[in-house]
C-alpha cells in the first residue's frame, strides 16, 4: 500500500522565482492537504483540496496557490519567492468523513536564496 | 480559533524510563479531535495516537498512551518502556471533524517537544 509521496525531496530557488511541488495521495484517500513548516515550528495549514477545488485556506498570500487532478494528485506553487518562503512543505492525504485522520508524506525542502 | 500549547520545548530520558509529554488546547467546540505527531530527524510526520473527544476512555498504542482531560482541554502523551527510536520531536494536534459542506478540517499544530531517549 503507497503512501503520501511528494517530489522533489529538496529544490533551491533564488528570490523572485516560481516553484512548483507534487504530492501523490496515499492510495484511496480523495483529500490533500498542504502546510508549511519553517525550522523549529509546527506545521502551518495552507489550504486543502477535495473534489479538484480548494476547500479551505489559511493565512498565506495569493502567491500560494494550488491544484489538485482527477487521480487525487496535488500541486502546490509558489510564485515570486522571497527569503521567508523557505521552509518544510508538507503533503498530508485523508479520506473525506472517514476517520479524518491525515496521514503525511516525507515533505519537500525548499531553500530560498 | 482554535491554538494548540506545547509548553515544553525540550525533553530527555535515559533509555527505558518512562516520559510524559504535555498539551493543552483552547477550543469552544464539543466535539473535535487529537493527536499526536511524531517527526523524527528523518522528517516525515509520523501519527502516533488519536483521541475523539467523545470518547470517555484513553486511546493506547502499545508503548503510547495518552491521558484526555477534556474539562481541563489537557491532552498529554506517555511514552513507556522509551526507547531510541522514540528520539524525535512530538507535535500535539487538534482537529475539528469534517462536514460535506466545509470539506475535511484543517489539524492545528503546537510549537513541539523535542524529546531526547538517551542510551
Amino acid at each position: 500500500d503507497a503512501g503520501v509521496t511528494q517530489s522533489p525531496t529538496h529544490l533551491i530557488k533564488t528570490r523572485g522565482q516560481q516553484v512548483t511541488l507534487r504530492c501523490s495521495p496515499k492510495s484511496g484517500h480523495d483529500t490533500v492537504s498542504w502546510y508549511q513548516q519553517a525550522l523549529g515550528q509546527g506545521p502551518q495549514f495552507i489550504f486543502q483540496y477535495y473534489e479538484e477545488e480548494e476547500r479551505q485556506r489559511g493565512n498565506f498570500p495569493d502567491r500560494f496557490s494550488g491544484h489538485q487532478f482527477p487521480n487525487y494528485s496535488s500541486e502546490l506553487n509558489v510564485n515570486a519567492l522571497w527569503l521567508g518562503d523557505s521552509a518544510l512543505y508538507l503533503c498530508a492525504s485523508s479520506l473525506m468523513g472517514f476517520a479524518d485522520t491525515q496521514y503525511f508524506g516525507p515533505g519537500t525542502r525548499l531553500t530560498v536564496l | 480559533a482554535q491554538t494548540v500549547t506545547q509548553s515544553q520545548p525540550e525533553m530527555s530520558v535515559q533509555e527505558a524510563e518512562t516520559v510524559t509529554l504535555s498539551c493543552t488546547y483552547d477550543t469552544s467546540e464539543n466535539n473535535y479531535y487529537l493527536f499526536w505527531y511524531k517527526q523524527p530527524p528523518s522528517r516525515q510526520m509520523i501519527l502516533v495516537i488519536r483521541q475523539e473527544a467523545y470518547k470517555q476512555q484513553n486511546a493506547t498504542e502499545n508503548r503510547f498512551s495518552v491521558n484526555f482531560q477534556k474539562a481541563a482541554k489537557s491532552f498529554s502523551l506517555k511514552i513507556s518502556d522509551s526507547q531510541l527510536g522514540d528520539t524525535a520531536m512530538y507535535f500535539c494536534a487538534f482537529m475539528k471533524p469534517s462536514t460535506i459542506i466545509q470539506g475535511a478540517q484543517k489539524l492545528v499544530f503546537g510549537q513541539g517537544t523535542r524529546l531526547t531517549i538517551n542510551p
